[in-house]
């Protein structure tokens, strides 16, 4: 079945050790987003590419950064991951930008810093 | 500006119940509304959407949803629920000047057996 993955789908990392997250869609999609969801609450966009086309949100802080390598992966990377980047980080995708485009998710990768 | 809003934090209901999950919008233009479902440590899974045409919209494990453009409501329902329905449900709108999805702030329901 076509998807979208994630890995790992749970990483423990220390504070200020870069991490980085994994996402992999065999969908074709053009475009890929990173979300940051915390406790339950709504999730927050990052970034995301149309295609190599890279677009970070204005309040994305600098401490978070994304490859996107080939049309299948795109990686989170954390560079310096305080207590407060605790969170679920979700990946997802959607054909194109077009705004009736649906946006499928994969199941999150669950972010702990100690 | 595109925003949604979830006035109920939480949803109760008994199994075999009909079950309501409210949603309304603001949107500058024409919207394009979706429902996600989220299980504890999951990622969201996309229920449905409204686009255009028929204001009542089927999606999957049995949901529907009524979009009223008069009262700019997308009310989330099934006919009967079940306790697997119990979870997270986000509401989510665009409209056309914008790529981005905006999110409501989510109802968690509990179905009671």
């Amino acid at each position: 079945d076509a998807m979208v993955i994630q890995n790992p789908r749970y990483q423990v990392t220390q504070f200020g050790k870069p991490v980085t997250l994994s996402c992999s869609q065999t969908l074709n999609h053009n475009v890929m987003y990173w979300y940051q969801q915390k406790s339950s609450q709504a999730p927050k966009l990052l970034f995301h590419y149309y295609d190599k086309d890279f677009n970070n949100e204005a309040d994305t802080p600098d401490n978070f950064q994304s490859r996107r390598p080939n049309t299948s992966f795109c990686f989170l990377d954390i560079r310096s991951p305080g207590l407060g980047d605790a969170a679920m980080y979700l990946c997802a995708t959607s054909r194109g930008g077009q705004p009736t485009d649906t946006q499928y998710f994969g199941p999150g990768t669950r972010l702990t810093v100690l | 500006a595109q925003s949604v809003a979830q006035p109920e934090d939480q949803v109760n209901v008994a199994e075999g119940n009909p079950l309501t999950v409210k949603c309304t919008y603001s949107v500058s233009g024409n919207p394009y509304l979706f429902w996600y479902v989220q299980y504890p440590n999951r990622g969201l899974q996309f229920l449905l959407k409204y686009i255009t045409g028929d204001n009542l919209v089927k999606g999957s494990y049995g949901f529907e949803a009524e979009f009223n453009k008069s009262q700019t409501s997308f009310h989330l329902k099934k006919p009967s629920a079940l306790v697997s329905d119990s979870a997270l449900y986000f509401c989510a709108v665009r409209d056309i000047n914008d790529y981005k999805l905006s999110f409501g702030a989510g109802t968690t329901v509990t179905v009671r057996a």
